[in-house]
């Protein structure tokens, strides 16, 4: 079954660290996996998308990195802002589809 | 930056009514698309729309659900008769292109909010 796992369901940071959020998925064939940030009561917004071929992308404090051999990926944000607080959701596209399979979200809040 | 939006931000409505859900996409993205978000759930797809028909649609999507661009900017989900289980955030979404292996980023609204009492 096509399913998207993230780790950790939720995470406190102290204002100004990085942290590192996971993503396994077991979708097959795969196009792309995508980042989205969604703030409370707000929509998702796209951060990062990596089809099979890329091993890294940026988006300012955010970095995507994608192992599509083990399935996996990661988010790493740098020098935290209390405007990160949010969830972060793993998205990924299958092929030959116009759908978006979406992973629970880790829940990350940033302390002062 | 272009905004999807969506209206009303919350609907109420009794079981067994008829509720549609409004959008405007972006003003040239040719693919739109709703997707759920059951309270504590994971967002979840319905459907995806282009060219004036349905291009995809899942299993949550049955005959209860229609959707439709009644002219050249909104997009519109109907529920015919509303359930219980109908109560959820209900997100639009569009993309400039899409298609089987598309990379474009699918831009979201901020949802309607959804109860069925």
């Amino acid at each position: 079954k096509n399913q998207v796992e993230q780790s950790p369901q939720s995470l406190i940071i102290l204002e100004g660290k990085n942290c590192t959020l996971q993503c396994n998925y077991t979708v097959s064939p795969f196009s792309n996996l995508r980042w989205y940030k969604q703030d409370t009561g707000r929509g998702p917004v796209s951060l990062t998308i990596m089809t099979f071929s890329e091993n890294t992308k940026s988006n300012g404090r955010y970095t995507a990195t994608l192992d599509a051999d083990t399935k996996q990926s990661s988010l790493h944000i740098t020098a935290s802002q209390l405007s990160d607080s949010a969830s972060y959701i793993c998205v990924v596209k299958p092929s030959g589809y116009n759908k978006l399979i979406f992973g629970a979200g880790t829940r990350l809040a940033v302390h002062p | 930056e272009p905004e999807v939006t969506q209206t009303p931000s919350h609907q109420v409505t009794q079981m067994g009514q008829e509720v549609i859900l409004r959008c405007v996409p972006i003003s040239n993205h040719l693919y739109f698309y709703w997707y759920r978000q059951i309270l504590g759930q994971k967002v979840e797809f319905l459907v995806s729309f282009y060219n004036n028909e349905i291009s995809e649609k899942s299993e949550i999507f049955d005959d209860q659900f229609s959707v439709e661009r009644p002219d050249g900017s909104n997009f519109t989900l109907k529920i015919r008769s509303t359930k219980l289980e109908d109560s959820a955030m209900y997100f639009c979404a569009s993309s400039l292109r899409g298609g089987g292996d598309s990379n474009q980023p699918q831009h979201f609204g901020d949802g309607t909010r959804l109860s069925i009492l």
